[in-house]
């Protein structure tokens, strides 16, 4: 059983509206993580968070904002919705925020096509 | 910035014969580097971590390291048709705030029967 889950699998969105993208993980893991996979383009890193906190963030455009709610939790809210946001979202998580020889495990994505 | 490639583009392979892929990253003061495999509509798959240069092997899948020469390759034993999938490089710093990885653009794996 996948212990991400990621929801929706699929979404299609018009230009201009908002999107939420949920992530749940049952793994015990105390740091999450947002990447997106854009067509021909490497998987790449947005934000990450740690006991509900913001470590970093790579996300150039405010449109797109994570928000945890628990500690298990790390949703993605995108607003304005551009044709360009079309991409597949990966959740991740891992043990603890430092890039330590601990995993970082994948949710299966949600992909996202923005008409 | 850290830029990570990968090659070749894609392979194809006879099933039980060994298959190797390269990654080159750009940061030679990265020390943390993984393979995942991601087959088609799926979530990523961790193969292999590697963390000092030599050799890591987990089951029919063997990192060769070499921080030298930016080169870290992914050699797949006895590659069976369910190994067909699209192979990701994977590079970061350990104890960096954030594990932040940066990826390659990955290799397309196809193992014929």
């Amino acid at each position: 059983d996948p212990k991400i889950i990621q929801k929706p699998k699929y979404l299609v969105a018009v230009t201009g509206s908002e999107k939420i993208l949920i992530c749940e993980q049952y793994l015990g893991h105390n740091a999450m993580y947002w990447y997106r996979q854009s067509a021909k383009k490497p998987l790449e890193f947005m934000f990450s968070y740690s006991y509900q906190k913001l470590m970093d963030n790579q996300t150039a455009s405010s449109r797109f904002q994570p928000q945890s709610s628990k500690k298990n939790h790390l949703d993605l809210q995108i607003t304005a919705l551009k044709p360009d946001d079309s991409a597949t979202y990966f959740c991740a998580s891992s043990q603890d925020s430092l890039g330590g020889t601990g995993q970082l495990y994948f949710g299966e994505g949600s992909k996202l096509t923005v008409l | 910035q850290q830029k990570v490639q990968q090659s070749p583009e894609s392979l194809t392979v006879s099933e039980g014969a060994m298959a190797s892929l390269n990654c080159t990253f750009s940061d030679g003061t990265s020390n943390n580097f993984r393979w995942y495999r991601q087959h088609s509509a799926k979530g990523l798959e961790v193969l292999v971590s590697i963390f000092s240069d030599g050799e890591k092997e987990e089951g029919r899948f063997t990192a060769h390291l070499n921080r030298a020469n930016l080169h870290v390759s992914l050699h797949i034993r006895e590659p069976q048709p369910s190994d067909s999938a699209v192979y990701l490089c994977a590079v970061s710093m350990t104890n960096s705030a954030g594990n932040k990885l940066t990826f390659g653009i990955g290799t397309r794996v196809l193992v014929r029967p």
